[in-house]
């Protein structure tokens, strides 16, 4: 399985600011993917990050305030934009295996907390 | 759209005993994906297990294996000889067919398993 790194492990972060969370992956992968997981609940998907086109987002986040890019095959960045408290929660990449097994790897997450 | 039920919050387990979690979900589709994700303390989220809907022999991985009930749309993770690492949050998920250009992963709320020394 692909092994996937996250930078920063953690921060804490004032209103109004953003934060740039990356995710490196050590093999080129078609799909990467940005999950939200609030503190003590489940995961959910922010968008899918596809190179070469713009990133697809689920319904109840928008660009605006989740830009991501996804410049080459090994790399993407998920920004949280004019933070505020409830945007605190653990930001998870993940990748898809790439062999049509429909298998899921993440990284180790991004914990947010905004004050 | 697919929603993935798990009905107990948490789960206490003695060592060496063995444990299983239920996981039941909704959907209209034929053929999907099931997996099981462990999420210990460090927060990494670890893929334990995986089953395809058209499969009807069940999943294992060593000590995991899964129950998967087609009909009733259940698919319960067993986990055998429990050990003091087995501790973590246990999410279900599912995921449509690979001849959807859907690959999002919809969780369950999660179980907490404890495993007790």
């Amino acid at each position: 399985s692909a092994v996937i790194s996250q930078k920063p492990s953690r921060d804490i972060c004032q209103r109004g600011t953003s934060l740039t969370i990356q995710c490196q992956v050590d093999s080129q992968v078609t799909m990467m993917f940005w999950y939200r997981q609030q503190p003590g609940q489940s995961l959910t998907l922010i968008a899918t990050a596809n190179q070469g086109s713009e990133a697809t987002y689920e319904s109840g986040f928008v660009i605006d305030k989740f830009p991501i890019s996804r410049p080459n095959l090994t790399f993407s960045t998920l920004t949280v934009s004019n933070m505020s408290p409830e945007d605190s929660s653990i930001y998870l990449c993940s990748v898809e295996d790439g062999q049509g097994a429909r298998r899921q790897y993440f990284g180790p997450g991004t914990r947010l907390t905004v004050t | 759209a697919q929603t993935v039920t798990q009905s107990q919050p948490e789960m206490s387990v003695q060592e060496a005993e063995t444990v299983t979690l239920s996981c039941t979900y909704d959907t209209s589709e034929n053929n999907y994906y099931l997996f099981w994700y462990k999420q210990p303390p460090s927060r990494q989220m670890i893929l334990v297990i995986r089953q395809e809907a058209y499969k009807q022999q069940n999943a294992t991985e060593n000590r995991f294996s899964v129950n998967f009930q087609k009909a009733a749309k259940s698919f319960s993770l067993k986990i055998s000889d429990s050990q003091l690492g087995d501790t973590a949050m246990y999410f279900c998920a599912f995921m449509k067919h690979v001849h959807s250009n859907d690959y999002k992963l919809s969780f369950g709320a999660g179980t907490t398993v404890t495993v007790r020394a």
